[in-house]
């Protein structure tokens, strides 16, 4: 099955600061969302982004479909973005989607 | 995703128990989705609904059963809890027919359920 890794595991940044993630998938998606889980455990919705890219105020991601790779961008980072983020993808007649292990995203004041 | 709801939120039952968890959604969408989550990992399909007639196994189905009661509804059991289904639980649904996101997902709260 396709496979999805995310890099940097970890990232600790001061308040301000801007970050890239990374997820890189190992076949052609037909499906790649970002999620932000915050610290109560929640799910939240970033960007539904299978090809092209797409900005949401602070936040903005890029898929480059051909090349198996997806970036969020966050930008003037602050302390509510603290969490975990994960990329999750599927494959064309998948029906699940496959989560990679997440990039853990600290924001010091 | 306020359309999409779980009961219980937290859970604590003892091994040998029965349990149920319950999902709503009030989106309208056809499919529906239940996952787990173990600490410090992402989310892994234990079962999956296209319809109410459609049920099918994810990739960690042993120890789980389901019950698609009606198109807004899904329940999960486990019939004889063990503490390694100690797990965040999410339910999921999404509209293979929205124009320009096919199977995006939308994830309810989640239910923390700790087998003792």
């Amino acid at each position: 099955g396709i496979q999805v890794e995310q890099s940097p595991p970890d990232l600790i940044l001061q308040e301000g600061a801007n970050s890239t993630l990374r997820c890189n998938f190992s076949d052609s998606v037909n499906n790649l969302q970002w999620f932000h889980q915050n610290p109560w455990g929640q799910l939240i919705n970033l960007f539904y982004i299978p090809s092209g890219t797409k900005q949401n105020g602070r936040l903005s991601a890029t898929t480059v479909a051909t090349e198996r790779y997806s970036l969020l961008y966050i930008s003037s980072s602050q302390t509510t973005d603290s969490g975990v983020y994960f990329c999750a993808s599927s494959i064309q007649g998948a029906q699940k989607l496959v989560f990679g292990q997440g990039t853990r995203l600290t924001i010091n004041p | 995703d306020a359309d999409v709801t779980q009961t219980p939120r937290n859970r604590i039952t003892k091994t040998g128990k029965r349990i149920m968890l319950e999902c709503s959604q009030t989106k309208g969408h056809d499919r529906m989705y239940w996952y787990r989550q173990d600490p410090g990992l992402g989310l892994r399909l234990i079962y999956y609904s296209f319809d109410v007639k459609d049920i099918n196994k994810g990739e960690i189905s042993d120890g789980y059963s389901v019950s698609r009661q009606a198109q807004a509804k899904f329940s999960l059991s486990l019939e004889s809890a063990i503490p390694n289904q100690t797990a965040l639980y999410f339910c999921a649904t999404s509209d293979p027919r929205a124009a320009g996101s096919y199977n995006e997902q939308f994830f309810g709260p989640g239910t923390r359920l700790t087998v003792l």
